[in-house]
């Protein structure tokens, strides 16, 4: 069955950078998307990016564009987010999940378990 | 502020049939963009619960569904079970700054 099996959680300083591992299996990787999306502590889901495995194509929220850098290494099917300059407010558990196709339409399924990234000094 | 906007809680008792509104604009659900629903259990990730706003994925029951009119979107838990007690999103495409993709900012089913 499809999996994606996030990295562990990381602690980092303000300033730095994080990069969170989604390792997939069961299906063909680049057949599909892969989309990131994080959850501050007791609030709600924010969207922030995408990228089409087929081509390469990215496609980022426009409050993280600068700081978000989303690739995938093809030979082991794993997509990779990594975000810069982080500050406290980057503190959020992150997901990765598979996106349904490849068109604008499609819905996110299924997600990996979540990455907490913690930013403290 | 979300660009899709829920109720933050809806309750009922069990057995009952609460709905949750997901309210859009011309740029996604009112442009006619496909709604898609995500049901997330207390400490666990997100499930895909309804997509493409009507269909179920295997697995889901029946007691959910979906629906969709003009810039609106909702969802419809009927024979309420405790087990339902959970936060649910809306997401959709949006064509405007905000997107492409937007989340509701959920909505916590509680059951009395």
């Amino acid at each position: 069955q499809v999996q994606l099996v996030q990295s562990g959680a990381e602690v980092k300083k303000p300033g730095a950078s994080v990069k969170v591992s989604c390792k997939t299996s069961g299906y063909t990787f680049t057949n599909y998307g892969i989309t990131w999306v994080r959850q501050v502590p007791g609030q709600g889901l924010e969207w922030m990016g995408w990228i089409n495995i087929y081509n390469g194509k990215t496609n980022y929220a426009q409050n993280l564009q600068g700081r978000v850098t989303m690739t995938t290494d093809r030979s082991t099917s794993t997509a990779y987010m990594e975000l810069r300059r982080l500050t406290y407010d980057d503190t959020a558990v992150y997901y990765c999940a598979m996106v349904q196709g490849l068109s604008i339409e499609n819905s996110f399924d299924p997600w990996g378990q979540g990455t907490l990234v913690t930013v403290s000094s | 502020q979300s660009v899709l906007t829920q109720p933050p809680s809806v309750s009922g008792a069990p057995g009952q049939r609460v709905t949750i509104s997901c309210t859009g604009s011309s740029s996604n659900i009112g442009a006619g963009y496909e709604v898609h629903w995500y049901q997330q259990l207390p400490g666990t990730a997100p499930k895909l619960l309804i997509y493409d706003t009507t269909y179920r994925p295997s697995g889901v029951p029946d007691r959910f569904s979906g629906s969709k009119s003009g810039t609106s979107a909702s969802l419809a838990i009927t024979g309420l079970q405790a087990g339902d007690e959970a936060d649910y999103y809306c997401q959709s495409y949006d064509s405007s700054l905000s997107g492409p993709w937007v989340f509701g900012g959920g909505t916590k089913v509680a059951v009395l």
